[in-house]
């Protein structure tokens, strides 16, 4: 596609339910990334994929996180039994270089989560 | 710690006036500086990367300044437009530290322009 796309754009779910963001990025490019941003905050880290392997999920904030990016293409953030302060929204970035600091990260629209 | 200080926190400004955004840091050792938009509801969009060689940079009606040695930037907006009313972020980015990106985001500043 033309850009980062990332489904669903909101999920509003149950505290302990478990849910699915997917990200899709540009097409081309090896390097993925995950982060979290809170109101009034800017993003987070919370994992980066290089091909299929996750080259670093030391952002991830527990054990009920999890991503996967089984082709190196589309990437799944999975969330285990939600807790209202996983409520955010979750930016997905892609990037053609696999050098994270100096590529030129391209956002998706994000996928606001609300935990309830 | 690497660091990432953005003033003023928000800001209202008259359509058509200008204004300067700043941005302080404490990343080591230093490789670029980012600044990007994002509209309310929208992901990021990058205005300007400044590498330690550039001091100033535009895109349109946006400037970005880069001092080195003091470790400041500032991003000026230049006859306001409805449409500039958005967040800025500084991100700044080092060859190590940071988060395993690389990059260390400021908190933004939330400009609202005003008709």
């Amino acid at each position: 596609g033309a850009g980062v796309s990332q489904t669903p754009s909101n999920k509003v779910t149950e505290k302990g339910k478990y849910v699915e963001l997917r990200c899709d990025p540009i097409s081309g490019h090896t390097a993925l990334y995950w982060y979290r941003q809170s109101l009034g905050q800017g993003p987070e880290f919370l994992i980066y994929f290089q091909g299929t392997g996750a080259a670093d999920d030391s952002g991830l904030p527990n054990d009920r996180f999890f991503a996967v990016r089984p082709e190196g293409s589309v990437s799944t953030l999975k969330i285990q039994r939600t807790e209202r302060g996983d409520s955010a929204v979750y930016l997905c970035a892609s990037s053609l270089t696999w050098t994270p600091n100096t590529g030129e990260l391209f956002f998706g629209e994000g996928s606001r989560l609300t935990v309830l | 710690k690497n660091q990432v200080e953005q003033s003023p926190q928000s800001l209202i400004i008259l359509e058509g006036k200008n204004c300067t955004l700043q941005c302080n840091y404490t990343v080591s050792p230093f490789s670029n500086l980012r600044w990007y938009k994002q509209d309310t509801g929208r992901g990021p969009v990058s205005l300007t990367i400044m590498t330690f060689s550039e001091n100033t940079k535009s895109n349109g009606r946006y400037t970005a300044t880069l001092d080195a040695d003091t470790k400041q930037s500032s991003l000026h907006i230049t006859a306001s437009q409805l449409s500039d009313s958005a967040s800025y972020i500084c991100v700044v980015s080092a060859r190590s530290g940071g988060g395993a990106d690389g990059l260390t985001f400021g908190k933004g500043t939330h400009l609202i322009i005003q008709p």
